[in-house]
């Protein structure tokens, strides 16, 4: 079993949508949860932390289910840009971040 | 802005040659990092270094070695490259292991065939 499990996708939405994504870790001694987006071709980059009370940035919305041990990234209004792979990320007792395979969105105008 | 530079972007080289990666970062960051990310397994931690000179087993490091001379240069080594070591080879960079800013840097990526 994977350490960090996301759906693949595509996930296929048209621009105006709200598109939810989760993911669930194995790990339940995790300490600390990110999102990072990484766009065809280029290298990923941190698109937020996840906090156990939940956070907003935007039209991001990040959550996190220590319980039943998911997270989840919620994009309202959707743009044409933001069709990316979204790498669900969790850090382990030891300082090492582990990825998920990714969740591929495309937005069509 | 953290820079994070990789010596190429794409590299061709023949089964068993002895293959070097660069990364170099800018932000005299501590921690440094090397993975290979492959279609469907994600991206997957080869070495890493917490510090100058310092050097840990990821979870895929066989086949390969690194080298941490200087805090700014992390370099990975194919010992000799097989083809089964084709992949993108991505390098990252962050301040340190503790404190509040986890954040990794990557570079670019150096897609590398082995023929």
């Amino acid at each position: 079993r994977k350490e960090v499990e996301q759906d693949p996708g595509p996930f296929n939405v048209p621009e105006g949508a709200t598109v939810a994504f989760n993911c669930t870790y194995s790990n339940s001694a995790s300490q600390s949860f990110f999102w990072y987006r990484q766009d065809c071709r280029k290298e990923p980059k941190l698109l937020m932390s996840v906090y156990s009370s939940g956070n907003e940035d935007g039209r991001f919305t990040a959550q996190l289910n220590r319980a039943s041990q998911y997270i989840s990234l919620l994009i309202r209004d959707s743009k044409l840009s933001d069709s990316a792979t979204y790498l669900c990320v969790v850090m382990d007792s030891s300082y090492k971040l582990i990825f998920g395979s990714g969740t591929r969105l495309l937005v069509r105008p | 802005d953290v820079k994070v530079t990789q010596s190429s972007r794409y590299l061709v080289k023949r089964t068993g040659e002895k293959v070097f990666l660069e990364c170099v970062q800018d932000m005299d960051h501590e921690n440094m990092f090397w993975y290979r990310q492959d279609p469907g397994l994600g991206l997957r931690l080869i070495y890493f270094s917490y510090d100058v000179k310092m050097k840990e087993k990821g979870d895929i490091p066989e086949g390969y070695s690194v080298s941490r001379e200087k805090k700014e240069r992390f370099s990975l080594i194919l010992e000799s490259a097989s083809t089964n070591q084709t992949s993108m080879y991505l390098c990252a960079s962050r301040v340190s292991r503790g404190g509040p800013s986890y954040e990794q840097y990557f570079g670019p990526g150096t897609r590398l065939t082995v023929t």
